[in-house]
């Protein structure tokens, strides 16, 4: 099976660096994923990371050790659009490309 | 647009009262899939299907049907709705590569009495 933990909430201030984390036990990986989910709408794709290593995409970076069964999200120059939930997702070996399983998301509070 | 529509968007029912919640992509995506999202437990898969007349249990498929006779159509049925049905229900679909990526379609939020 797959257990996924992020922590529950994290405050920050705009303009300022965060870096949210997740940690994952998995008995088959094929890749970890990143979304955004503001409050009361759908998630949004935000990155993924399959081989070990950063991904930089704009003020957004995903970070992977298949090793550790780590990744993180970083998120740079805070926006108080940035209020969010983040959602780490693994996805198995097994149900095709686009089987998810997702982690119960980090909701992130920006402040002035 | 691309989008994912879901059909209807709220709904408050009562216990055994049949429903079916729509759900229509115009991507052409081969797969889709329903979850259901509730406070800290994240979103947890219903059914998923990886094509036409092709379709498999998620996480947490009782209580729940599925059927996929279009490509652009995967309706989710509860056909015995009970009080721990309720919740937020998200439809959505991708293209099946290696992205990964999922299209979601806006939610509906079912309460049932």
């Amino acid at each position: 099976g797959q257990n996924i933990d992020q922590p529950t909430e994290m405050t920050a201030t705009e303009g300022a660096i965060v870096q949210i984390n997740c940690t994952y036990q998995t008995s088959g990986f094929n890749g970890l994923f990143w979304y955004q989910q503001h409050a009361g709408e759908a998630p949004t794709f935000l990155s993924y990371n399959v081989l070990d290593g950063l991904e930089e995409k704009g003020r957004f970076s995903s970070f992977l050790s298949r090793s550790k069964g780590y990744s993180y999200l970083l998120l740079k120059e805070l926006q108080m659009k940035d209020s969010a939930s983040y959602l780490c997702a693994v996805r198995p070996l097994s149900g095709g490309y686009n089987k998810l399983i997702f982690g119960a998301g980090t909701r992130l509070a920006v402040h002035p | 647009e691309a989008q994912v529509t879901q059909n209807p968007r709220y709904l408050i029912t009562v216990t055994g009262k049949k429903l079916t919640v729509t759900c229509s992509q115009n991507m052409n995506h081969e797969y889709m899939s329903w979850y259901r999202q509730d406070p800290g437990l994240g979103l947890r898969q219903i059914y998923y299907s990886m094509n036409v007349e092709v379709t498999d249990k998620g996480d947490v498929p009782e209580g729940y049907k599925v059927s996929r006779k279009e490509k652009r159509n995967f309706p989710l049925i509860l056909e015995s709705p009970s009080p721990n049905q309720t919740s937020l229900y998200f439809c959505a679909s991708g293209k099946g590569d290696n992205t990964g990526e999922l299209f979601f379609g806006e939610g509906s939020r079912l309460t049932v009495l």
